[in-house]
């Protein structure tokens, strides 16, 4: 059963917190990203990592950081969080070609007082 | 200005109807683009692709790609209330590593019983 698995989905953090976003996928994807979702705005690149220990920036790095030691397993940190990171986040999986399909998960609501 | 830009904003059809959804890039670089689908509360999911000019049809769903004017759009025939969700149109660019998708902010469409 294929599928991109994100833990937690809802999340409730007081500014300056650390915040910990995990997901893993179960089809060996070597592609793996974070994206965010806030309204009118569409989905934003935060990060994409090609393998393990291999992440490279998205459009809106600034405040993130991501962790990747195992092919299944993609996580994002957000070191003291700000009231506006909260958003939906999206984790998503794909192979490592370009005309592939994206696969994500269900996504992890965060708010951020 | 957003790369990617998809109109309308919104959408409301009579079931059974015809939904037309559009989409033009202002990067040309971009030379694949996707259509995902999301419902409420989910993420979003691949509906389908288009890497060549023309028409690709998949069921009750047609897309068109003119490269030249880098335009795509979208059409569902026979309108279902489950086809009610929001469509985003995404771009990438060839050859690149990954799927780096670029995503327009969106078409809600409403799909009326």
């Amino acid at each position: 059963d294929m599928k991109v698995t994100q833990m937690p989905r809802y999340l409730i953090k007081r500014m300056g917190e650390n915040v910990l976003l995990e997901c893993g996928q179960d089809m060996s994807h070597e592609t793996m990203y974070w994206y965010r979702q806030d309204p009118g705005l569409g989905l934003q690149l935060i990060y994409i990592s090609y393998d393990v220990d291999s992440n490279s920036e998205g459009d809106i790095p600034k405040g993130y950081r991501v962790s990747r030691k195992k092919r299944e397993h993609f996580s994002l940190i957000l070191d003291s969080a700000k009231t506006n990171q909260t958003s939906v986040y999206f984790c998503a999986s794909s192979p490592g070609q370009t005309n592939t399909e994206v696969f994500f998960g269900k996504g992890t609501r965060l708010t951020v007082v | 200005q957003q790369k990617v830009q998809q109109s309308p904003e919104s959408l409301s059809v009579p079931e059974g109807g015809m939904a037309s959804l559009n989409c033009t890039s202002s990067d040309r670089n971009f030379q694949y683009f996707w259509w995902y689908r999301q419902h409420s509360g989910e993420g979003p999911k691949a509906l389908m692709s288009i890497f060549s000019d023309g028409d690709k049809k998949e069921g009750r769903f047609t897309a068109h790609l003119n490269k030249a004017s880098l335009h795509v759009s979208l059409h569902i025939r026979d309108s279902q209330p489950s086809d009610s969700a929001l469509y985003f149109c995404a771009a990438s660019v060839p050859n690149s590593a990954g799927n780096k998708l670029t995503f327009g902010i969106g078409t809600r469409v409403l799909v009326r019983p």
